[in-house]
């Protein structure tokens, strides 16, 4: 499968806990994104990066939310002493994000990370 | 004020009926826009993108008025299998890369047979 790919699937967790998913995209997709959808509304966007850098952070990013992408290719998203409100779905996605190649504009979206907090 | 803004619904309609979804974005310098299907319990995926000039693809017809800021897609004769969510997407960066999308809250459609 040379999908978007994340991992756990599913995370139950209890308040004040740490956790961390992890989004393997697309090989040759130089961006990536994080999003985070609730149920009943659209996914919120999170941040992005290209290739290892991060471009940009939404403000719903709090402290307590970290994301890498160290080598360019895989991600991590980290949340710190989480709280009932982190409760969501995170979704990662992947694009080209080459302005050299011919882009359709398409995020490929993985299938997601549940996270429930207790 | 949210950047896109749908009428959630949800849309009951029986097979075969022409069914269509509005919504509208606040940032007039929007470049882009695109609707994406959400089936249950899955991860979004690209219907279409929206051009200028309106567009089709089947029985999928996109509009794009920039002029009201205002997006539709409209479906002919529908399916059961077009039972989904469907989500208005606006990009605002230039360029021919995306950065940060904003998604609608999403409409919901039921097709009943």
């Amino acid at each position: 499968d040379t999908g978007v790919s994340q991992d756990p699937r599913h995370k139950i967790t209890k308040r004040g806990q740490n956790v961390t998913f992890r989004c393997d995209p697309i090989s040759e997709h130089n961006r990536l994104y994080w999003y985070r959808q609730t149920l009943g509304q659209g996914p919120e966007f999170l941040t992005y990066f290209q290739n290892e850098a991060q471009l940009e952070k939404s403000r719903l990013l709090s402290d307590r939310f970290s994301a890498e992408r160290p080598k360019g290719s895989f991600s991590t998203l980290e949340i710190q002493r989480t709280e009932q409100g982190d409760s969501a779905m995170y979704l990662c996605a992947s694009s080209l994000g080459d302005s050299a190649i011919s882009d359709t504009g398409e995020l490929f979206f993985g299938e997601g990370s549940r996270l429930t907090v207790l | 004020r949210k950047e896109v803004e749908q009428d959630p619904g949800p849309f009951n309609v029986p097979e075969g009926a022409t069914v269509a979804f509005n919504c509208t974005y606040s940032n007039s310098a929007s470049q882009s826009f695109f609707w994406y299907r959400q089936d249950c319990r899955k991860e979004p995926k690209l219907l279409m993108s929206v051009y200028s000039s309106g567009n089709e693809d089947g029985r999928f017809t996109a509009q794009l008025n920039r002029a009201s800021q205002y997006i539709s897609l409209l479906i002919r004769d529908s399916k059961l299998s077009d039972s989904a969510t469907y989500l208005c997407v606006v990009n605002n960066d230039r360029g021919s890369t995306l950065g940060r999308l904003y998604f609608g809250r999403g409409t919901q459609l039921t097709v009943w047979p």
